[in-house]
């Protein structure tokens, strides 16, 4: 069964503190493993999507990278307007359309 | 761009009653589309997924007779809650996807229901 894990559930930072949140991922024949930012009563709002082993992708403060077990979404110098949860969500192989979530990593950003 | 509504953001109504939830791609053209559910500090757990023109998908353990699910367009489709009650409140959401499937999918702002 397709699992993903992201850890910590709740992370605080000072503004400016770099961090990282991990997302680790079971899946048969990954076809693509994702990262969203949601807000509170909002819908998730797309990142990045990452195919394979090594891959790294960059937006603005945030870069996501991809190993065979798990991803990394680095924040680099984080203001508070980066404060949401941030969801990881893994695409099996074998034509399957679904999206299997992690239960998100809420990150809080204090000014 | 890649822009998806979801309309009303809030429904409040009498056990018994069925609820319509409406997703819209504003600015592409949806070949598939999803609807979610989620509840409180858990993850996003897919409901169903359509195609335009086709049925839906049901994902294991959700009601089709309950939850209806219409993708008449390529940028409209609609959950309908047949008669709701409590237990069926929730954060339900849907996203789109257009083209191939290594396109991600985009969600819209989902629709907080209360069932009393």
């Amino acid at each position: 069964e397709d699992q993903v894990t992201q850890s910590p559930e709740a992370l605080r930072l000072q503004e400016g503190e770099s961090s990282s949140l991990n997302c680790s991922y079971t899946v048969s024949g990954l076809r693509g493993l994702f990262w969203y930012r949601q807000d509170p009563g909002k819908g998730p709002e797309f990142l990045f999507t990452l195919y394979s082993a090594g891959e790294e992708k960059e937006k603005e403060r945030l870069k996501a990278t991809l190993t065979k077990k798990e991803s990394f979404l680095h924040i680099t110098a984080p203001k508070p307007e980066d404060s949401a949860t941030y969801l990881c969500a893994v695409r099996r192989g074998g034509g399957s359309e679904k999206l299997v979530f992690g239960k998100g990593t809420k990150l809080t950003v204090n000014p | 761009g890649a822009v998806v509504s979801q309309h009303p953001s809030w429904v409040i109504c009498k056990s018994g009653t069925s609820v319509k939830i409406e997703c819209r791609s504003l600015d592409f053209q949806a070949t598939t589309m999803f609807w979610y559910r989620q509840f409180p500090k858990q993850s996003l757990m897919l409901m169903a997924t359509s195609n335009e023109g086709s049925k839906a998908t049901y994902e294991q353990g959700v009601e089709k007779d309950k939850f209806l699910i219409n993708h008449a367009s390529l940028t409209l489709s609609t959950l309908t809650v047949t008669s709701a009650h409590p237990e069926d409140s929730s954060f339900y959401i849907c996203s789109a996807r257009s083209g191939g499937e290594v396109q991600p999918q985009h969600f819209g702002d989902g629709t907080r229901l209360s069932i009393l």
